[in-house]
C-alpha cells in the first residue's frame, strides 16, 4: 500500500514568499503530524492532527506557520512571508491512532530552501 | 538538559562489525521507545518499537532498554554497507502522543 506521501519534494523560494507544503497520510491514519528538521538537530514538533479534534498547534514557531487538515485526509503547512531560518526539511508523518502502540511513519519530506 | 541525548557521531565502522548505537533520557515517565532509521534524502524509516525493558530482536537488529539506566540501545550484527544511514532513537510516554527525537547518530559502514 501507499505511503505518506509529501510534495513537493523540494522548494526554492525567495525570502518573504509564502509556501504551501502538502502531506497525503496513510489511508486510514487518523493522526498526522509535521516536523521540522534542521541540519544537526533533532526532529522538531511543529502541529498535530487526531480526527475531528482541535489541533495542537503549540510546536508551531510564529504565526507565519499554519497548517490544516481537511477532512480528516490531506493536511497542507503554510509558510508566510517566509525567511531564511525557515530553510530546513519538513517531514510529516501519519499513525493509526494516537494511541501509545501506534508509531509513526514518515513521507520523505519537502526540503525547503529560501534565498 | 536535553529530554534524550544522541552522540551525533559520525561512527565509522569496517563491514561485518557489531555497531551498538546509544540514546539516554531524563524522563522515568517515558514507557515507548523506538529506533529509526534515515537514508539521505529520505524520512525515517521505522526499525524497533519496544515498550518493555529488555531486549527485542528482529533480524541482525537488536533493541535494549534499561529503564532504570534511563538507557536505550540499537545493535546491528553483521553490519553492510546498506546499513550507512543516520539512525534515530524516538522516546513518548503513555500520556501524551508527542514523541521526543534524539538528533541522530550518522553510522557508515564501510566495505
Amino acid at each position: 500500500g501507499a505511503g505518506v506521501s509529501q510534495s513537493p519534494s523540494n522548494k526554492v523560494t525567495e525570502k518573504g514568499k509564502d509556501v504551501e507544503l502538502r502531506c497525503d497520510p496513510i489511508s486510514g491514519h487518523t493522526a498526522l503530524y509535521w516536523y521540522r528538521q534542521s541540519l544537526g538537530q533533532g526532529l522538531e514538533f511543529l502541529i498535530y492532527f487526531q480526527g475531528n479534534s482541535a489541533p495542537d498547534k503549540s510546536g508551531l514557531p510564529s504565526d507565519r506557520f499554519s497548517a490544516e487538515r481537511t477532512g480528516g485526509s490531506v493536511s497542507t503547512l503554510t509558510i508566510q512571508r517566509t525567511q531564511q531560518e525557515d530553510s530546513a526539511v519538513y517531514l510529516c508523518a501519519s499513525s493509526q491512532g494516537s494511541g501509545s502502540n501506534q508509531p509513526q511513519h514518515f513521507g520523505d519530506g519537502t526540503r525547503l530552501s529560501i534565498l | 538538559q536535553k529530554e534524550v541525548e544522541q552522540d551525533p557521531g559520525p561512527l565509522s565502522v569496517p563491514e561485518g562489525a557489531i555497531v551498538s548505537l546509544n540514546c539516554t533520557y531524563s524522563n522515568s515517565a517515558f514507557q515507548y521507545f523506538m529506533w529509526y532509521r534515515q537514508y539521505s534524502r529520505k524520512g525515517p524509516e521505522l526499525l524497533m518499537y519496544t515498550y518493555s525493558s529488555g531486549n527485542k530482536e528482529d533480524g541482525r537488529f537488536t533493541a535494549q532498554v534499561d529503564k532504570s539506566s534511563k538507557y536505550i540501545s540499537l545493535f546491528i550484527r553483521d553490519s553492510q554497507p546498506s546499513d550507512s544511514a543516520t539512525y534515530l532513537c524516538a522516546i513518548r510516554d503513555s500520556g501524551t502522543y508527542k514523541y521526543i527525537f534524539g538528533t541522530g547518530t550518522r553510522l557508515k559502514v564501510l566495505a
